[in-house]
């Protein structure tokens, strides 16, 4: 079975600062991995995904993740977080054979500061 | 292009009512996925429809919730009986293709509280 962690429940930085968000799963078979953003009272948004290719992926406001498949990792990072980036970040995996479920880790709270 | 719609945004109810949820998914989108949130866990998926029918239902928690999607449009999902652990938030999410790698696009979700 697949699952996803989260490490933080909750990431408090001050603007400008770098933030990395952690995610790690587990699976037995090939995952798809991905990062979802929910500002407030909103939908969930893709971030940014990785499918194969390039373990480095980004996004356009300069969020960038990597896969790390020996640790199992797809941490998110931001050298520079604004305020704008306050919102709940979700790591996800879909696999092969599993249609196009996702699996969610529970979320991680970033709130920046000024 | 209007996105994923959800109706209603919040629902209160009491324990043994029922309540009947409504996704619109995007417009030409055949597939139609139904996630829950529970009380700050994780998001779990719950059914997935292609068109009307149902792909995959491996996540529906019981009996007490049925999910429809007449037409291969608008879906609705019905908790009958409510009971207090239903309480949450459930998403709707849709996108055009059933691929593991295509994106799902999320509505803002209902609050379901059930008292």
């Amino acid at each position: 079975a697949q699952s996803v962690t989260q490490l933080d429940s909750q990431v408090p930085v001050f603007e400008e600062a770098p933030v990395e968000l952690r995610c790690n799963y587990s699976s037995s078979v090939s995952v798809y991995l991905f990062w979802y953003v929910q500002y407030p009272n909103q939908g969930l948004q893709l971030l940014l995904k990785y499918l194969s290719g390039s373990t480095l992926v980004k996004s356009i406001n300069g969020f960038e993740a990597e896969f790390n498949k020996s640790q199992t990792s797809f941490h998110l990072r931001k050298p520079s977080v604004h305020i704008s980036d306050t919102a709940e970040y979700f790591c996800a995996v879909s696999f092969s054979g599993g249609y196009n479920k996702l699996i969610f880790g529970a979320g991680t709270r970033l709130a920046v500061h000024p | 292009e209007a996105g994923v719609t959800q109706f209603p945004s919040h629902s209160v109810i009491e324990k043994g009512q029922t309540v009947t949820l409504r996704c619109d998914p995007i417009s030409g989108h055949d597939n139609l996925y139904w996630y829950r949130r529970v009380m700050g866990k994780e998001i779990k998926f719950l059914l997935h429809f292609v068109k009307e029918s149902k792909q995959d239902e491996s996540g529906m928690p019981n009996n007490r919730f049925l999910a429809e999607r007449t037409g291969g449009t608008y879906s609705t999902l019905k908790v009958q009986p409510a009971e207090l652990e239903d309480s949450g938030v459930y998403f709707c999410a849709s996108s055009q293709a059933g691929t593991y790698y295509d994106e799902q696009f999320f509505g803002p979700g209902t609050r379901l509280t059930v008292l």
